[in-house]
C-alpha cells in the first residue's frame, strides 16, 4: 500500500534561511507527488505538484521541489524563508485506485515556524 | 464566485445525533472527496466520488455515509455522532486522475 513519511513534525527556522522539507513515499508505480500548504484555520493551497519529466518543480511563493525516484523522495525547498511561509506542509502522494480513480495519500505534516 | 464551498463553517452537535457536512463545487469536476484531519494523523479519506452516483470507502469510511445525485454536491453524513468524529473535515474536488484536488475552507464538528 501506498504511503508518505514526513519525518519532522516541527521545524524552526530564522527568516532569511534556507529551507528544506523531507518528504518520503512508498508506491509501487510511478508516482504523482504534491505538496500542500496549510495556513492557521485556512484549507490547503497547492504549492507544487510532480506528475512526470524534469525532476526539479518549481511552485508558487518561491518552493521548489525535487523528485529523487532512487531515494523514493520529494523535498521541499525554499533559499530563503519569509514570515509568512509559517504553516503546515503535507506531502501527498497520488495512488491509482483499481477503479481507475485516483486518491491522494497524506503524510501527517510538518509544522513550520519562523523566528524573526 | 466560483470555487468549492462547504457547509456549515462550524458545527456543535451532541452524541448519536444525525449531523450532515456539504459540499459544493461550481467547476463541475467528476471527482469529490470527503477527509478528515486530527492532530497526529495528518488528512485521511473517507469517502470520493469518481462521478454522480458513483462513490467508494476510503480509508476511514466507517460511521459516515455519502451521496451524489449531483456533479456539483457531495454531502457527508454522520448518522449517529460519536465523539471520535469530533475532527475538521474537508471536502475537495479534482478534474480526475493526473489533476491535483482543490480544498474547500473545512468544517469543524464537535461532537458533545
Amino acid at each position: 500500500a501506498q504511503s508518505v513519511t514526513q519525518p519532522d513534525i516541527h521545524i524552526t527556522v530564522s527568516e532569511g534561511a534556507s529551507l528544506e522539507l523531507r518528504c518520503n513515499y512508498s508506491y509501487g508505480a510511478t508516482p504523482y507527488l504534491f505538496w500542500y500548504v496549510q495556513s492557521p484555520g485556512q484549507g490547503l493551497q497547492l504549492l507544487l505538484k510532480y506528475f512526470s519529466g524534469d525532476t526539479l518543480v518549481q511552485g508558487i511563493k518561491g518552493f521548489e521541489a525535487e523528485f529523487k525516484r532512487s531515494q523514493s523522495s520529494f523535498n521541499l525547498r525554499k533559499p530563503s524563508v519569509h514570515w509568512s511561509d509559517a504553516a503546515e506542509y503535507f506531502c501527498a502522494v497520488g495512488a491509482i485506485t483499481q477503479g481507475g480513480s485516483e486518491k491522494l495519500v497524506f503524510g501527517k505534516g510538518t509544522k513550520l515556524t519562523v523566528n524573526p | 464566485d466560483a470555487g468549492i464551498t462547504q457547509s456549515p463553517r462550524y458545527k456543535i452537535t451532541e452524541t448519536g445525533r444525525q449531523v450532515t457536512l456539504m459540499c459544493h463545487q461550481t467547476w463541475s469536476h467528476s471527482y469529490m472527496f470527503w477527509y478528515r484531519q486530527d492532530l497526529g494523523h495528518g488528512l485521511r479519506l473517507i469517502y470520493y466520488s469518481a462521478a454522480a452516483d458513483i462513490t467508494d470507502k476510503g480509508e476511514v469510511p466507517d460511521g459516515y455515509v455519502v451521496s451524489r445525485s449531483k456533479t456539483e454536491n457531495f454531502p457527508l453524513t454522520l448518522e449517529s455522532a460519536t465523539r471520535s468524529q469530533t475532527s475538521v473535515y474537508f471536502c475537495a474536488s479534482s478534474p480526475g486522475p493526473d489533476h491535483e484536488q482543490y480544498f474547500g475552507p473545512g468544517t469543524r464538528l464537535t461532537v458533545t
